[in-house]
């Protein structure tokens, strides 16, 4: 079937510091990739995604690259500041699935200390 | 503009009662999903719907739990009667209907559900 693993949290950096989270997948075909956020007291929140092969999603300073040959979306940010400190979910889209069904991981809650 | 809301923000009931969850979705948004999140699982597709009309409902987990969408507008999930491993964070989420597919999912906080 089709799954998303990501890291376990929480994930405890200091300012400045280099973020990665590491997720993967399992999916038929080219699935459509996604990192959503969500901050305290908000809803979940597209942050950047990927439809294929080798693209490189980003926004807000974080990147990740759609790797099919690991069959990876990891997040990263080169400089992590307090108020990225949010949970990040990583989500796919199975390829031909309906465009709202999406399959999330469990979540990788990321604090920030000053 | 307003984004996606749900009511209520947390409700604690018993086992056996039953508890209804209202979402409204962003304006002109005719696409609504919901979703769940049992503590420590990922979160789960339920359902979606295209203005009044339910287009996958494969998530739903059994028959205690209804959702409807009169109108076209706000959506309703009632869960009746309520069990132990209902409890969990459940999520609306809205998107506009575009050329070729699906615009961006909003998603509105979530609202708690413990059942005791």
């Amino acid at each position: 079937g089709n799954s998303v693993t990501q890291m376990e949290g929480p994930v405890t950096l200091s300012e400045e510091a280099f973020l990665t989270i590491n997720c993967t997948y399992t999916a038929t075909g080219y699935p459509s990739l996604f990192w959503y956020v969500q901050y305290p007291g908000e809803g979940l929140q597209l942050l950047l995604k990927a439809t294929k092969a080798d693209d490189k999603g980003s926004n807000k300073g974080f990147e990740a690259t759609y790797r099919k040959e690991t069959t990876s979306f990891h997040l990263e940010k080169g400089s992590v500041q307090v108020s990225d400190s949010a949970v990040y979910f990583c989500a796919l889209i199975r390829y031909g699935g309906s465009q709202g069904n999406l399959i999330f991981g469990k979540g990788t809650k990321l604090s920030v200390k000053p | 503009e307003a984004g996606v809301t749900q009511f209520p923000s947390h409700s604690v009931i018993e086992k056996g009662q039953t508890v209804t969850l209202r979402c409204d979705p962003i304006s002109g948004h005719d696409n609504l999903y919901w979703y769940r999140r049992v503590m420590g699982k990922e979160i789960k597709f339920l359902l979606h719907f295209v203005k009044e009309s339910k287009q996958d409902e494969s998530g739903m987990p059994n028959n205690r739990f209804l959702a409807e969408r009169t109108g076209g507008t706000y959506s309703t999930l009632k869960v009746q009667p309520a069990e132990l491993e209902d409890s969990g964070v459940y999520f609306c989420a809205s998107s506009q209907v575009v050329k070729g597919g699906t615009g961006e999912l909003f998603f509105g906080e979530g609202s708690r559900l413990t059942v005791l």
